[in-house]
């Protein structure tokens, strides 16, 4: 079973400080990694895809990947209550056998508050 | 403007029924995916389709049916064979199948069962 690890939380931060979240994964064999925002009760929103090992900087969010340890974050820089949200990390696997599709399998999601 | 609609918003089924869920996409998309997701729970793939008149079961494909006739749609029923439906649904949609495939998610139906 390929699985996505994440800190279900809530994890409270506050506002103005750098939010960070974590996320680990099982399948050595993964190339591909996004992270999701999902405000309460609508659907998840694409905010960062990363690809190689490093760093990636979008905005407030950097996202960091380092495939030898399975293990990629995200970084919220100088924190807003509108980023208070579930984030989701997803990680490409293949699906089915033999010429089988890439899909995403999806963590259960950090629980982000940010207080002012 | 671009993007996934999903019908209804809301959805009461009743004990034995059949519903259908609704997703239309216009981004030219190939590929559409169904997930499941429950309070506390990650998504969760219902069915997902790369190309026209073909689709391939998920990990929870039990009490669920889909089509895929046309490349923008991608119709969810959930049959009265599946026990607990009382979840978010929500339709997904991606250029590919490939390794940099990003889904990208309509605003989901919330069924509930009476």
């Amino acid at each position: 079973q390929k699985e996505v690890e994440q800190n279900s939380g809530p994890l409270s931060v506050p506002e103005g400080a750098i939010a960070s979240l974590n996320c680990t994964y099982s399948d050595r064999g993964s190339q591909s990694f996004f992270w999701y925002r999902q405000y309460s009760g609508k659907s998840p929103e694409l905010i960062m895809s990363i690809y190689s090992n490093g760093d990636k900087e979008d905005g407030r969010f950097t996202a960091q990947l380092n495939k030898a340890s399975q293990y990629v974050s995200l970084l919220i820089r100088d924190s807003q209550p509108s980023d208070s949200a579930t984030y989701l990390c997803a990680v490409n696997v293949r699906w089915g056998s033999g010429g089988g599709a890439d899909g995403l399998t999806f963590g259960k999601g950090t629980h982000l508050i940010i207080q002012p | 403007d671009g993007g996934i609609t999903q019908s209804p918003k809301y959805l009461f089924r009743k004990e034995g029924q059949n519903v259908t869920l609704s997703c239309e996409q216009n981004l030219n998309h190939d590929a559409m995916y169904w997930y499941r997701q429950d309070p506390g729970q990650g998504l969760r793939l219902i069915y997902y389709s790369q190309i026209v008149n073909d689709f391939q079961k998920g990990d929870i494909a039990e009490g669920y049916s889909v089509s895929r006739e046309k490349k923008e749609s991608f119709p969810l029923t959930v049959t009265s064979a599946q026990k607990n439906p009382t979840a978010f649904y929500l339709c997904a949609s991606s250029r590919g199948t490939g390794i940099y495939n990003e889904q990208f998610f309509g605003p989901g139906t919330r069924l509930t069962v009476l």
